[in-house]
């Protein structure tokens, strides 16, 4: 069974600029969650997706936005970029079975210049 | 919410060394990961382990949810165990992982 993907695996912005990023979860996964990990802050969660829904969000401002569509497949998006975005975005599926463990992809690394 | 402390932050070993890795949280968790962060940042799964004794080859992991907290053992080092090993925890059937800040061991040959 194939792993979790994401899509670009490396991107360069500038100031001002809006990306998207992309996440395939694994096969029969519903649940999607995005994390944004920076050295300073460390790993931390954005949101978490299922069937379509946002049923949690992370402390994060409203520039950073996501969405799942009907094949579990996900996009997280930021708006007007600051440097300090500067990140690697790990994506995590999850099969919403009898436990909660997650499944993280290889990652996105974003760099604000 | 919930906190997450690892120990040590640091941790250097020569190749065929044992270590122990803990991991503290300060609430009750429905989910316990142990994941090693690979060099070009992929978080690799370890172990699903909200209570209880687990083992894959040269690790193994235990926790103790009464008491709050976790312990990675790595036997026999090698250096391919090199990265940073992460805590990560979720309460009240939350798929939300709080990560504790990790623990960076460096394997010497």
């Amino acid at each position: 069974k194939a792993g979790v993907t994401q899509t670009p695996r490396y991107l360069i912005k500038t100031r001002g600029q809006q990306v998207t990023l992309s996440c395939s979860p694994i096969s029969g996964h519903r649940s999607v969650s995005w994390y944004q990990q920076t050295p300073g802050q460390g790993l931390q969660f954005l949101f978490e997706y299922f069937s379509e829904t946002q049923r949690n969000k992370g402390n994060f401002p409203g520039r950073f936005s996501g969405r799942q569509f009907s094949n579990s497949r996900s996009e997280m998006n930021v708006s007007t970029l600051e440097l300090g975005d500067s990140a690697l975005y790990l994506c995590a599926s999850s099969a919403l079975s009898a436990t909660y463990e997650q499944y993280f992809g290889p990652g996105t690394r974003l760099t604000v210049t | 919410g919930i906190q997450v402390e690892q120990s040590p932050p640091d941790l250097i070993l020569q190749e065929g060394a044992n270590s122990t890795l803990r991991c503290n949280f300060s609430d009750s968790v429905n989910n316990l990961q142990w994941f090693h962060q690979n060099p070009w940042g992929q978080l690799i799964n370890l172990f699903y382990i909200p209570s209880g004794t687990k083992q894959n080859g040269r690790l193994s992991a235990t926790t103790v949810a009464t008491e709050r907290y976790s312990l990675l053992y790595i036997s026999s080092s090698q250096t391919t165990d090199s990265g940073v090993y992460f805590c990560a925890v979720a309460m009240d059937s939350s798929y939300k992982l709080i990560f504790g800040s990790g623990t960076r061991l460096l394997v010497r040959p």
